[in-house]
């Protein structure tokens, strides 16, 4: 039971490179989700798409693009990197008006390191 | 417009003492409560939730929550703490009618003192 899958785990990049962190989910969940993590500040939102073909901004969006590729996987890409951006990232799925309740599943994170 | 309040960051008990979260929330319309539990470079993962029905609801890892309307609260407790329960907790809350949004707490990281 693979859940909710993300590329890489760790990554160190220099101030203005570009990358993209890879999310995949096997839970055929409609609605999908980036999230980001920094020391008391809890889980911030990036970016969601509630459904395949849609994206909308959430509470953090500056600096990062995001692509629903389909069903099953969503991107985020970050043009160009600043140390603002280290963080750690996690990717998540869940499945809304259905018996399981708007339960949310994440994956096991993006630790990331801009310098 | 939705919030959730988590009262402690830190909170240290003794192995076999009394763990109690606090959570208080604040919701327009019914909400769906949940906590997640994270341990060191994972992911959360779904400890309990509340959507409808039974107000206390049980959970993995012998604990459980009680959703107080009253008081808007969903504290997590559990009986007798165990070593392996220290990690960071979280409550979040979701409006039942099917939105994306998800409100998440700052966190209480629980430490288990021998």
């Amino acid at each position: 039971n693979a859940g909710v899958t993300q590329t890489p785990k760790f990554q160190v990049l220099k101030t203005g490179q570009s990358m993209t962190l890879q999310c995949a989910q096997d839970m055929n969940h409609n609605s999908m989700y980036w999230y980001r993590q920094d020391p008391g500040m809890g889980l911030r939102l990036i970016y969601y798409s509630a459904s395949e073909g849609t994206t909308d901004k959430g509470e953090v969006p500056n600096g990062y693009n995001v692509s629903r590729l389909n069903k099953r996987e969503f991107s985020l890409r970050l043009e160009s990197a600043a140390p603002s951006q280290t963080s750690v990232y996690f990717c998540a799925s869940s499945a809304i008006g259905t018996g399981d309740g708007n339960t949310i599943y994440f994956g096991e994170g993006s630790w990331l390191t801009v310098v | 417009a939705q919030s959730v309040t988590q009262l402690g960051s830190h909170v240290s008990v003794s192995e076999g003492a009394l763990v109690l979260l606090r959570c208080n929330y604040s919701s327009s319309v019914p909400p769906y409560l949940f906590w997640y539990v994270q341990y060191p470079n994972q992911g959360l993962q779904l400890l309990l939730k509340y959507t409808t029905g039974a107000t206390l609801v049980k959970g993995i890892n012998g604990f459980e929550a009680e959703f107080k309307k009253s008081e808007t609260s969903f504290h997590l407790t559990k009986p007798s703490a165990h070593m392996s329960d220290a990690a960071e907790y979280f409550c979040a809350v979701s409006e039942v009618a099917g939105t994306y949004k998800y409100i998440f707490g700052t966190g209480t990281r629980l430490k288990v003192l021998a």
